[in-house]
């Protein structure tokens, strides 16, 4: 069955280094998106992808994130300096249709020291 | 924004027991979404609810969408430890969002 996968699935870095988390999302797929999941809270929203721009973006995602579809098959979430809060597991996902059933990876957990 | 409103917050039963989780939206309901989270790990996707008054079950997990409630229920019959985790309910927003709802951490006692 195809599957979203995600790489690293862990990483470890300095505050303000810049960290780049991999997302493949299943090949017919036309909507992408990331989620972050804060230890112990909620999963929150914080952009989607379409027609290789952003189509919608949280109050999280700030101008310390950016998202690229830099090859046609992968689907990056770029932070640029990370904050201690930033650790959190990142969820990326994909869907065929707008309602379509979302489909996510295995998360890539990060660790911000 | 849309929210969605779990509950409860955690359940613990023993093994072999019935439990309900409910999902409560604060806007209108088109389509709601039931995932779980083993501890630490991705999102599987369990079902999808999209026509008021749905009904669908899936091995021991029924869920259920009652649209004029604005809200959702989610069944498992006779739990094993390996419904252990936490349910998210889902829903699709405004323009390309998806809101996940505030889970329910599920502990089945052996």
């Amino acid at each position: 069955e195809p599957e979203v996968t995600q790489t690293p699935s862990h990483q470890v870095t300095q505050m303000g280094q810049e960290v780049i988390l991999r997302c493949v999302p299943i090949s017919n797929h036309l909507y992408f998106y990331w989620y972050r999941q804060i230890l112990g809270q909620k999963v929150e929203f914080l952009v989607s992808f379409y027609n290789n721009e952003i189509s919608e973006k949280s109050e999280i995602f700030d101008d310390q994130f950016s998202v690229e579809r830099p090859d046609g098959s992968n689907f990056t979430l770029k932070i640029r300096s990370t904050k201690l809060e930033d650790s959190a597991m990142y969820f990326c996902a994909s869907t065929e249709s707008r309602s379509g059933e979302l489909f996510f990876g295995e998360g890539s957990r990060l660790t911000v020291l | 924004s849309q929210e969605l409103e779990q509950s409860p917050q955690s359940l613990i039963v023993q093994e072999g027991k019935n439990l309900t989780i409910n999902c409560t939206s604060s806007k209108t309901l088109y389509g709601l979404y039931w995932y779980k989270q083993k501890y630490g790990e991705g999102l599987i996707f369990l079902m999808m609810l999209q026509k008021g008054g749905e009904e669908k079950s899936h091995e021991k997990i029924t869920a259920k969408l009652d649209e004029k409630k604005q809200q959702s229920s989610l069944h498992i019959t006779a739990s094993q430890p390996s419904h252990a985790g936490i349910y998210l309910c889902g829903a699709d927003g405004i323009g390309n969002q998806f809101y996940f709802g505030t889970g329910t951490s599920l502990t089945v006692i052996p």
